[in-house]
């Protein structure tokens, strides 16, 4: 088992420019999420999904938008990026089949850098 | 608003001896609480976890204490050692609109002196 991946490991993009981050988990996970870390504040939601086919907005969902295709990807698109949005970008599953009290796994993480 | 505080950035211990986390929180419908690990460039990896039904689990070398009254969450690691040194976030989660949600805390990085 792989876990979470995250695609890319590292980007940079121009302000405006727009590109699309790719999660994979292969453990059949229902719920999927995408957080941002920032210095000095931890991570915070930006959008959920708590199966395929559907999506929610979390705590920073402005600028981002989700797909949840298929149930082992979710997508996190930016539309026109921005200097605010440079970031650590953060993966997450969990079962979604034992009640609320589960523990989210995460990917490795995405390292955007806008310019 | 900050719902989930770590208010120490930092803290050094000593190799062999224990290492305390703190972690604070507001909102009383959190009902379940973790902690993660995050080594440098790589994904937070869950440590150990606490209903709110409980005051304290214990893992190894890892507990966690929860106080409702106060609430408060603290992380003991006896004996701390070198490879413990990583940052800690607290987490705390709480049922909204038909999912969890966790709600983080800033992180204490902790570092363990040979």
């Amino acid at each position: 088992n792989a876990g979470v991946t995250q695609t890319p490991k590292f980007r940079v993009l121009k302000t405006g420019q727009s590109m699309t981050l790719l999660c994979a988990q292969d453990m059949n996970h229902e719920y999927m999420y995408w957080y941002r870390q920032d210095p000095g504040m931890g991570l915070r939601l930006i959008h959920y999904s708590v199966g395929e086919g559907t999506t929610a907005k979390g705590e920073v969902p402005d600028g981002y938008n989700v797909s949840r295709l298929k149930k082992q990807n979710f997508l996190l698109g930016l539309e026109s990026a921005a200097p605010s949005q440079t970031s650590v970008y953060f993966c997450a599953s969990r079962k979604g089949t034992s009640g609320y009290q589960e523990t989210q796994y995460f990917g490795p993480g995405t390292r955007l850098l806008v310019l | 608003d900050q719902q989930v505080k770590q208010n120490s950035p930092s803290l050094s211990v000593q190799e062999g001896r224990i290492s305390i986390l703190n972690c604070d929180y507001t909102n009383s419908m959190f009902d379940y609480f973790l902690w993660y690990k995050k080594y440098p460039a790589e994904g937070p990896t869950f440590l150990i976890s606490i209903s709110s039904i409980k005051d304290k689990n214990e893992d190894g070398r890892f507990t966690v204490f929860l106080n409702k009254s106060a609430k408060h969450l603290s992380l003991h690691i006896v004996p701390s050692q070198p490879g413990d040194s990583a940052v800690y976030f607290c987490a705390a989660s709480v049922k909204i609109q038909g999912a969890q949600k966790l709600v983080f805390g800033q992180g204490t990085r902790l570092t363990i002196n040979p």
